[in-house]
């Protein structure tokens, strides 16, 4: 089956550990995606990749790293320096010309 | 700048109809989406919209104006399954991938 996985549904860290969430597609997309999502709210743009090896800043991400060495993984680092990390973390990917994103189950962080 | 607007919550009846407004501002469009959540878990696609007009896909229609920066999402014969949050979102121009979504509207469907 094709689809977007991430891991793990549910993660607990301690205030100034580094965090990385991972998310892997097999969907050949050429585009993944990380976005913020906080209780009531929409979704927010951390980072966006377009091909291996670039990717670009988002509308928040500072505090953030990305990677993107394989076509099928872009993993989130959530690093010390972000301020209030326990959020809702959603991973997607696209195609050039596809009409939709499709969306991973998503991560809940909760920072203590 | 960049803005979408949508309504921040609705409330509707089982088996009525309802519409869901988005007013959209962007540098660059190539298109609009509409995506269903459910608390707790990811969006889900539902429509898509790049040309004028209206799009039917079962109880889901979307309809979309570029000139007025303008669609809406309309739901028939409501189900309370469809109290969720609906989220709007327009893709930037052609040759980049970046999708800039809207609040959402958080639906309730009431007995």
């Amino acid at each position: 089956d094709g689809g977007i996985t991430q891991s793990p549904k549910y993660l607990f860290r301690k205030e100034g550990q580094n965090v990385t969430l991972s998310c892997e597609q097999n969907l050949n997309h050429d585009a993944m995606y990380w976005y913020r999502q906080d209780p009531g709210q929409g979704l927010r743009l951390i980072y966006y990749s377009q091909i291996v090896n670039d990717f670009q800043k988002g509308d928040i991400a500072e505090g953030y790293s990305v990677s993107r060495e394989k076509k099928e993984s872009f993993p989130l680092t959530v690093t010390s320096a972000q301020k209030n990390p326990t959020a809702f973390y959603l991973c997607a990917s696209s195609t050039w010309v596809g009409e939709t994103q499709y969306f991973g189950p998503g991560t809940r962080l909760t920072v203590l | 700048g960049q803005n979408i607007d949508q309504p921040t919550e609705m409330t509707a009846t089982e088996g009525a109809i309802v519409q869901i407004n988005c007013t959209y501002q962007t540098s660059g469009f190539n298109g609009l989406f509409w995506y269903q959540q459910h608390a707790g878990e990811a969006p889900t696609f539902l429509s898509y919209n790049v040309l004028d007009g209206l799009e039917e896909k079962g109880r889901f229609s979307s309809f979309l104006s570029r000139s007025k920066g303008y669609s809406y999402l309309l739901l028939k014969e409501l189900q309370m399954k469809d109290s969720a949050s609906y989220l709007c979102a327009v893709r930037g121009p052609s040759g980049t991938y970046k999708y800039i979504f809207g609040t959402g509207t958080r639906l309730k469907v009431l007995a």
